[in-house]
């Protein structure tokens, strides 16, 4: 059974960091693009990152790119997003996704992470 | 950046009604790139659509997806109580991978 369980959420002051994990079982990570999405409180779904496995290749929201990193640890099965530079506007609930295998979709979600960002 | 507006924001109707949901992008997507996801409060967002027309695994084929290039339509033939929710498009033709606003539909 395909599994992704995310951690790392919490509070934060602005301008600081938090790295975000996501555990993923029942698939092997480095055969599947990841993403991360997050949604703020009362609004929709935004599309944050990408890793793609075959080459590393990875893409940020413009709102990210520079403070934020996508990466893959493929001993342990675990994608992450290292945040840096936290502003107010990035709390939000944080879901990691896994790619479709033939297809562009996302077919398995985490239940997300909070991130809240305040001083 | 490919903007997706849905419509309506909100959809108010009963069980065992049909609903149908609109999504149109500012310039044109390939269907291979088009998606649609169901999202309830407090669980993960749920992959129903893709390519445009092809249901994910588990699916009832109730949900029903259409269209191309810059007009999607998503029909759930007959409303059942778990329903609903709120029902995003989401395009992956080019970065940034954007999402509608978000259509909910709710029971009247």
């Amino acid at each position: 059974e395909v599994q992704l369980v995310e951690s790392g959420g919490g509070l934060v002051q602005p301008g600081g960091s938090l790295r975000l994990s996501c555990a993923a079982s029942g698939f092997t990570l480095s055969s599947h693009w990841m993403h991360w999405f997050r949604q703020a409180p009362g609004k929709g779904l935004v599309w944050v990152a990408y890793l793609n496995p075959e080459g590393g290749y990875t893409d940020y929201a413009d709102s990210v790119k520079g403070r934020f990193t996508i990466s893959g640890d493929n001993a342990k099965n675990t994608l992450y997003l290292q945040m840096n530079s936290l502003r107010d506007e990035d709390t939000a609930v944080y879901y990691c996704a896994r790619g479709c295998r033939m297809s562009s979709c996302a077919d398995y979600w985490g239940q997300g992470t909070l991130v809240t960002v305040s001083s | 950046e490919i903007v997706l507006t849905q419509s309506p924001g909100t959809l108010s109707l009963s069980p065992g009604e049909r609903a149908t949901l609109s999504c149109w992008a500012s310039q044109s997507v390939s269907s291979s790139y088009f998606t649609w996801y169901q999202h309830k409060p407090g669980q993960a967002p749920r992959l129903l659509i893709y390519g445009a027309s092809t249901r994910a695994t588990g699916i009832p084929d109730r949900f029903s997806g259409s269209g191309s290039g810059t007009d999607f339509t998503l029909t759930i033939s007959r409303l059942e109580p778990e329903d609903f929710a709120v029902y995003y498009c989401q395009q992956y033709g080019s970065t940034p991978y954007t999402f509608g606003q978000g259509t909910k539909l709710e029971i009247k």
